[in-house]
């Protein structure tokens, strides 16, 4: 079975701070993803990755980078935090090289609060 | 972008009925997929359709899909308890490595 595991599952964190948020997959998929997900707004893509020092923005790019130097880690930042950016952020992977019709994976979630 | 908006938003049934959630799309797809989320955790994969397939199954689920309605549904057999969780349809486009995800309908079993 595919693991995607993010680092925290709870993280709290202040107005301004620089905020690091860490997704590992075991499947060396080449393709990783970043969503947030807010009630009412669904899941939206913020950033992904197709390979190892690749990356593409999503829907929401503002506020957010990626880094991905090693193809099992995709690593989402927050800038300067801001309270608008209080939510659960989600981290998926996939493997493109089975074909088109490949379902992602998704990590646990952490939900992520600025004070 | 939300392409996908799911039908009810909340269904709540008695354990042993069936579940239906629907799902409704905007542009051409090249598949659709479903998933559940429990609270407070991570999505599952539950089942995909390709777009040139009309119906599928797995186990107590069974998934339809019309492309000329745009429009795919999700149907929970014989529901448990376990079955409670929000269920979210998505589309993949042409290269099929992005999808976009419905705003999900919550599913409540009452034993």
């Amino acid at each position: 079975d595919v693991k995607v595991t993010q680092s925290s599952r709870y993280l709290v964190k202040r107005t301004g701070e620089k905020v690091f948020l860490e997704c590992v997959q075991d499947m060396d998929h080449e393709n990783m993803f970043w969503y947030r997900q807010d009630p009412g707004l669904g899941l939206r893509l913020i950033y992904f990755s197709y390979d190892v020092k690749m990356k593409e923005k999503g829907d929401i790019p503002e506020g957010y980078s990626v880094s991905r130097e090693k193809k099992e880690r995709f690593s989402l930042i927050l800038e300067s935090a801001s309270t608008n950016q209080t939510s659960m952020y989600l981290c998926a992977s996939r493997n493109p090289g089975l074909g088109d019709n490949q379902p992602q994976h998704f990590g646990d979630g952490t939900r992520l609060s600025i004070l | 972008s939300q392409q996908g908006e799911e039908d009810p938003q909340a269904l709540s049934i008695q354990e042993g009925e069936n579940a239906t959630m629907n799902c409704s799309y905007k542009t051409s797809i090249n598949n659709l997929q479903w998933y559940r989320q429990n609270s407070g955790r991570g999505l599952v994969h539950l089942i995909l359709i390709r777009s040139n397939e009309r119906e599928k199954h797995s186990g107590r689920l069974r998934v339809t899909l019309d492309t000329s309605k745009k429009s795919s549904s999700l149907l929970i057999t014989a529901s448990r308890a376990a079955d409670t969780a929000s269920y979210f349809c998505a589309t993949a486009g042409q290269g099929a490595q992005k999808l976009v995800f419905g705003q999900g309908t919550r599913l409540t079993i009452n034993p």
